[in-house]
């Protein structure tokens, strides 16, 4: 069973910075691009960063780049994000997910297979 | 960009009724990069559909996706009490790489 488990929320000041983790087991984690998705209170999903399962290529959302910066290390299954210049508007539960890809004939499919259950960020003063 | 646009925003239906969940994109997109998921608080995304109208493995087939081009469909044919939640739409894209819709509220009538 393909699991992923988010670590290192918590509280932080405006400015600082904050790193979270995501640890994946039951897969050949070099094999798939994994994203960050988050949820801000009351508000709905929101796509972050995504990277390829080499890490070759990292992709960001406009509202975190130049800031965040996402990584992995294959060799210990696990994702990164370096969150840096933290704003009020970065507070939300950050999850971690599977980037999943499908060729079917000439079809392609792309979709988030596996997530994590979140780990939640506060930035306030 | 291409902006998902869900309706109805909340849906108040009773156990066993149908609901219809709407997505509609703001050009059209491949119908092979459009997923829904289930969400509920505390909970991890639930995969859903994938490619408009493929079942995830296990998903009951009470659960149903349709559509193509700017229009798609999510339609749980008689819903259950676990079937109350958060519901997204989702598209593979370019820049940026997803999108989701705001997300529609299946809420207990």
């Amino acid at each position: 069973e393909v699991q992923l488990l988010e670590s290192g929320g918590g509280l932080e000041q405006p400015g600082r910075s904050l790193r979270l983790s995501c640890a994946a087991s039951g897969l050949s984690f070099s094999n798939y691009a994994m994203s960050w998705v988050r949820q801000a209170p009351g508000k709905g999903l929101e796509w972050v960063s995504g990277i390829s399962g080499s890490g070759g290529g990292t992709f960001y959302a406009d509202s975190v780049k130049g800031r965040f910066t996402i990584s992995r290390d294959n060799s210990r299954n696990t994702l990164s994000l370096q969150m840096n210049s933290l704003r009020g508007e970065d507070t939300a539960i950050y999850y971690c997910a599977k980037e999943a890809y499908r060729g079917v004939g000439p079809t392609d499919y792309y979709y988030m297979d596996v997530w994590g259950k979140g780990t939640t960020v506060t930035v306030s003063s | 960009e291409i902006v998902l646009t869900q309706s109805p925003g909340t849906l108040s239906l009773s156990p066993g009724e149908r609901a219809t969940l709407s997505c509609r994109a703001s050009e059209s997109i491949r119908s092979s990069y459009l997923a829904w998921y289930q969400h509920k608080p505390g909970q991890a995304p639930r995969l859903l559909i994938y490619g408009a109208s493929s079942r995830a493995t296990g998903l009951p087939d009470r659960f149903s996706g349709s559509g193509s081009g700017t229009d798609f469909t999510l339609t749980i044919s008689r819903l259950e009490p676990e079937d109350f939640a958060v519901y997204y739409c989702q598209q593979y894209g370019t820049s940026p790489r997803w999108t989701f819709g705001q997300g529609t509220k299946v809420e207990i009538k």
